[in-house]
């Protein structure tokens, strides 16, 4: 069974800094790899999907790479901003998606 | 992307009622359509998967008699939460991919349920 992790659990961070949010999978054997934002009481917003045969995926301030043999993905976020505050969630693909339990970032004005 | 769309986005109903959640895939073929619960300040867990023209899947734990899935096109998957309790309040939101497994799922906009 899929397991996926995210660490941390939260992150407070002031305005400006970059940052790293790291994601972890138990099976490899997976489509891809995509993270979301979610605001409080919102819906997903998709951010970066990664393919499993690609290593990384950049939009923006925002980078994604994917390490599939060792089950590991990191969200990169550049110079990041008070508008940047959400929960990021990480879902891992293999036919259905298994989700992380996600980071909620506070960027600091 | 593609686009799913959900509705309604939010409802409230009273304890003992029905219903009925929609999931749409407006510009592609969706053969498979995933739904997933999503507890406070949890992340989403994923409730059945359907594929069109049959029975859908229950992942365990999830109590298929109350909440009913059917999938009659490729279109459109529904969720009808049966005789609604409090606990069931929560939001809910769909997935749906098109003929090829490999390819990404797009997500529906989420429907917030509250049960009182």
């Amino acid at each position: 069974k899929q397991e996926v992790t995210q660490i941390p659990a939260a992150l407070s961070v002031p305005e400006g800094e970059n940052l790293v949010l790291n994601c972890s999978f138990t099976d490899s054997a997976i489509y891809n790899l995509q993270w979301f934002r979610q605001d409080p009481g919102k819906g997903l917003t998709s951010l970066l999907l990664i393919q499993s045969s690609q290593r990384e995926q950049t939009s923006g301030r925002l980078n994604a790479s994917l390490d599939k043999s060792s089950g590991r993905s990191t969200l990169y976020i550049a110079a990041s901003q008070p508008g940047d505050s959400a929960t990021y969630l990480c879902a891992v693909d293999a036919g259905k998606s298994t989700f992380g339990d996600g980071t909620t970032l506070t960027v600091k004005p | 992307g593609a686009v799913v769309s959900q509705h309604p986005s939010r409802v409230i109903c009273k304890s003992g009622t029905s219903v009925k959640i929609e999931c749409r895939s407006l510009d592609f073929q969706a053969t498979t359509m995933f739904w997933y619960r999503q507890f406070p300040k949890k992340s989403l867990m994923l409730m059945a998967t359907s594929n069109e023209g049959s029975k859908a899947t229950y992942e365990q734990g999830v109590e298929k008699d109350k909440f009913l899935i059917n999938h009659a096109s490729l279109t459109l998957s529904t969720l009808t939460v049966t005789s609604a309790h409090p606990e069931d309040s929560s939001f809910y939101i769909c997935s749906a991919r098109d003929l090829h497994p490999n390819t990404e799922a797009f997500f529906g906009q989420g429907t917030r349920l509250t049960v009182v």
